[in-house]
């Protein structure tokens, strides 16, 4: 079936690096934009950034600029997201979730969300 | 920057009552690219609507989308118990950003 499986929990210093996985199967993984969310404990949701598997290409929110860098690996059908300079408020459940153009690019597929706790 | 403002907060209501949620956005919303979500804890969220209207599949013809412009509204027209959870909609398309409202917790009274 049509799923996205992400990497488990991470828990990081301030200052550190963390990278995620999102691994696409049970459709044509070029066809359809990925994106990345997230939410802090009892808040809600942030779009973070967009992935277009097929030509490569990324869009960042303004937030997350110069920390954030997501790629794709087309021959393991996996997205990665790469947060930099982790600070606590960057604790969140980090979500990616699928764009498809037949709802018109909204979120149809959801992974299961990894937990990111950034703590000294 | 889009914002969405959602309406009430929390709302407190029977299974079997009809469900208002509002949201609101700060311009309007070109071709209507709003989208709700439904979101259960420890659970992602979940497609409902998207279009402003249009049922994501699979997903019950009790809940139902409106709304064009700035104002969009998503009701539901009897309450089941699995309903209860907290509501978010969403301004997508074709250029980001992709911006989420605070979201709506529906309680059950």
């Amino acid at each position: 079936q049509v799923q996205l499986v992400q990497s488990g929990a991470e828990v990081k210093k301030p200052g550190a690096s963390v990278k995620l996985s999102c691994k696409a199967s049970g459709y044509i993984f070029t066809s359809y934009y990925v994106h990345w969310v997230r939410q802090a404990p009892g808040q809600g949701l942030e779009w973070m950034a967009r992935m277009n598997p097929s030509i490569g290409t990324t869009a960042y929110a303004q937030s997350f600029q110069g920390r954030l860098s997501v790629t794709s690996d087309t021959s393991t059908t996996t997205v990665y997201m790469e947060l930099n300079s982790l600070r606590s408020d960057d604790t969140a459940v980090y979500f990616c979730t699928r764009g498809n153009w037949n709802y018109r690019d909204a979120f149809d597929i959801w992974g299961q969300g990894t937990k990111v706790a950034v703590s000294s | 920057e889009m914002v969405l403002t959602q309406s009430p907060g929390t709302l407190s209501l029977s299974p079997g009552e009809r469900a208002t949620l509002s949201c609101r956005a700060s311009q309007i919303v070109s071709s209507s690219y709003l989208a709700w979500y439904q979101q259960k804890p420890g659970q992602p969220p979940r497609l409902l609507i998207y279009d402003a209207s249009s049922r994501a599949t699979g997903i019950p013809d009790r809940f139902s989308g409106s709304g064009s412009g700035a104002d969009f509204t998503l009701t539901i027209s009897r309450l089941e118990p699995e309903d209860f959870a907290v509501y978010f909609c969403q301004h997508y398309g074709r250029s980001p950003p992709y911006t989420f409202g605070q979201g709506t917790k529906l309680e059950i009274k």
